[in-house]
């Protein structure tokens, strides 16, 4: 069984540039979730999305938003990145029905400078 | 304002001794708690869960412990192996929601 792929790996940016993370959630899971990892910090949520729909946000600004299509996959876009926007994101999806011990794909880092 | 802390961000334990990582939480509304090792460049990978109405649970090595009157707990890996070293996430969830608050993680050296 092929686990959540995230794509690219790693990315570079320039401040006020847009990035764009990918995220391919495990056969048969219908929720995804991102996560930031911040350098030395814990891991943040983001965003959960299930059936399409934006679920509930964490605290973070407009700036970072994101979707899910039909077949579950899902983006993640950071418009106006900011310095401190560098971090390790994290995507993992579960089944709708049962959300705890969620799988998680190994990330992207985002660097941006 | 951090809802889920681990207060030691790194813990070296010898090989074949035991492990406690702790984990302290605010929210009492709180009713399940999970515990994620990650290993470099990899996502974290689900270890070991407890529901707020058992206060103990075990899978093999590895053990969590729930005081929920110390809103407080704590992971035991007995023995500890050189591959157990990676940095572990506490977690903690609310009424039954599919949003985790992630402790800042301990990481645990095991030394052959």
């Amino acid at each position: 069984e092929a686990g959540v792929t995230q794509s690219p790996t790693h990315l570079i940016k320039t401040r006020g540039q847009q990035a764009t993370l990918r995220c391919s959630p495990i056969s048969g899971h219908t929720s995804v979730y991102w996560y930031q990892q911040a350098l030395g910090l814990g891991l943040q949520f983001l965003l959960w999305y299930d059936e399409g729909e934006e679920r509930n946000r964490g605290n973070f600004p407009p700036r970072f938003s994101g979707r899910q299509f039909p077949n579950y996959s899902s983006e993640l876009n950071v418009n106006a990145l900011e310095l401190e926007d560098s971090a390790l994101y994290l995507c993992a999806s579960s089944p709708g029905d049962r959300p705890y011990g969620y799988t998680f794909g190994s990330g992207t880092r985002l660097t941006v400078v | 304002d951090q809802q889920v802390k681990q207060n030691s961000p790194s813990l070296s334990v010898q090989e074949g001794r035991i492990s406690i990582l702790n984990c302290d939480y605010t929210n009492s509304m709180f009713d399940y708690f999970l515990w994620y090792k990650k290993y470099p460049a990899e996502g974290p990978t689900f270890l070991i869960s407890i529901s707020s109405i058992k206060d103990k649970n075990e899978d093999g090595r590895f053990t969590v412990f729930l005081n929920k009157s110390a809103k407080h707990l704590s992971l035991h890996i007995v023995p500890s192996q050189p591959g157990d070293s990676a940095v572990y996430f506490c977690a903690a969830s609310a009424n039954a929601g599919n949003m985790l608050t992630f402790g800042g993680g301990t990481r645990l050296m095991v030394k052959p």
